[in-house]
Formats: structure tokens, C-alpha cells, sequence
């Protein structure tokens, strides 16, 4: 089945600092990806659609400057994370749709970020 | 707008037993509809989907779910539960329509007793 790799599982830092999360298709294109925020015991909320070569669009009350994406290629999509503060420490998935199947998102493992 | 609602919050069942989850979405037409799994720390896999034909889908891991068209519901079974099925599950819902996102229903977290 298609893969997608996200990295890195688990992330300390101070807060003020950013951090890059990555997201990537391992054996297929995906010109969308997504990312998702998860809180404990919570289910996934949409933070971005992210599509290849153009902007990404946000949900309604996610902050574009503090969580910057980038999808510079079909398989590779970026969120970075500018300024933590101990607020943004969640548990963050990207997920990736394959180009061939439109309608079926696959999931990285998921990035815990934990901001002191 | 759709929306998915997944009643149960959480479900404890001894292993051996069988398990039903429901899934229960609001749409106008009928969507696409997805059952996750989810482990504590992980992404999540998918177990099963149905987008049209046969109503009754089946999945891995020994799953199977029902669309139930008049009822609005997506319910997931397993005839036999395993102390490895212990995790959380998530229906999801897209929209019949280029480009449309999921959306999560709140999820139920299963426990299973030796």
C-alpha cells in the first residue's frame, strides 16, 4: 500500500524557536497534501490543504504565519511551526492523497511536538 | 455541510466478543465513507471504504462495515475482537466532489479485557 513518511515522530524545543515537520509520498505523487492537528482523546482537525507548486489554503483561525507550508514537489510537503509557544504543542499529521486516487488520503505516523 | 457523528466515546469489550462501532453522517447525497484506525502515538490506517456498489464492505484485519443508505449510517463490525484491536477509530466522510476534505467523526476508543 501507498506510504507516506513523516518526520520527525517526536520534537522538543524551546519556546520562540521553529520547528519543520516533513511529509512525504513514498511510492506515489501528491499534488494535495494535508495537514491535521490532534489534540488528546480529540479527533483531527484540518489545519491546510497544501497543493503542489501553489499556496496552501487554511481553515478558518489557523494562523498562516505561524504555521508555514510548503509543497515544493509531488511527494514532499512542509509545515513549519515559527515561534512555538508551549499552546502549539500537539500531536500533528500530514496526509497525502495519490494523484490516481483521488478520494483516499494515506497518513504519515505523526509528529508529536512538545514546546517547554 | 456534512458532518459525521460517531455516538460512543468509548467501548470496552472482553476479547472473542463481537464489536459494532457506529458511524452515523449527514450529507445530502451519498458520500464517500472511510473507517481509520488509530494506535496511541501513530497515524492512522486505513481499514476499510465504500465509495458505490456492494453495501457491505469488507476490510483488514478481520473488519467489515455496513452502508445502510436509509439510516444514514456507516457501522463497523468484527465478528471476534483481539486484544490487538485495542486503539482508537475514526469514520471520515468526503464529499462526492473533486476536491472535497474529510471530515472526522469524534472518534471511539476501544478497549479490550483478556
Amino acid at each position: 500500500g501507498a506510504v507516506v513518511s513523516q518526520h520527525p515522530s517526536w520534537v522538543i524545543c524551546k519556546s520562540g524557536t521553529s520547528v519543520k515537520i516533513e511529509c512525504r509520498s513514498l511510492d506515489f505523487q501528491a499534488t494535495t497534501m494535508f495537514w491535521y492537528r490532534q489534540f488528546p482523546k480529540q479527533s483531527l482537525m484540518l489545519m491546510a490543504t497544501s497543493n503542489e507548486g501553489s499556496k496552501a489554503t487554511y481553515e478558518q483561525g489557523v494562523e498562516k504565519d505561524k504555521f508555514l507550508i510548503n509543497h515544493a514537489s509531488l511527494t514532499l510537503s512542509t509545515l513549519t511551526v515559527t515561534s512555538a509557544h508551549p499552546e502549539d504543542s500537539s500531536f500533528y499529521i500530514c496526509s497525502a492523497r495519490d494523484v490516481r486516487k483521488e478520494n483516499i488520503q494515506y497518513f504519515g505516523a505523526g509528529t508529536r511536538l512538545s514546546v517547554l | 455541510a456534512q458532518s459525521v457523528t460517531q455516538p460512543d466515546i468509548h467501548i470496552t469489550v472482553s476479547e472473542g466478543a463481537s464489536l459494532e462501532l457506529r458511524c452515523n453522517y449527514s450529507y445530502g447525497a451519498t458520500p464517500y465513507l472511510f473507517w481509520y484506525v488509530q494506535s496511541p502515538g501513530q497515524g492512522l490506517q486505513l481499514l476499510l471504504k465504500y465509495f458505490s456498489g456492494d453495501t457491505l464492505v469488507q476490510g483488514i484485519k478481520g473488519f467489515e462495515a455496513e452502508f445502510k443508505r436509509s439510516q444514514s449510517s456507516f457501522n463497523l463490525r468484527k465478528p471476534s475482537v483481539h486484544w490487538s484491536d485495542a486503539a482508537e477509530y475514526f469514520c471520515a466522510v468526503v464529499a462526492l466532489l473533486k476536491g472535497q476534505n474529510f471530515v472526522f467523526g469524534p472518534g471511539t476508543r476501544l478497549s479490550v479485557l483478556p
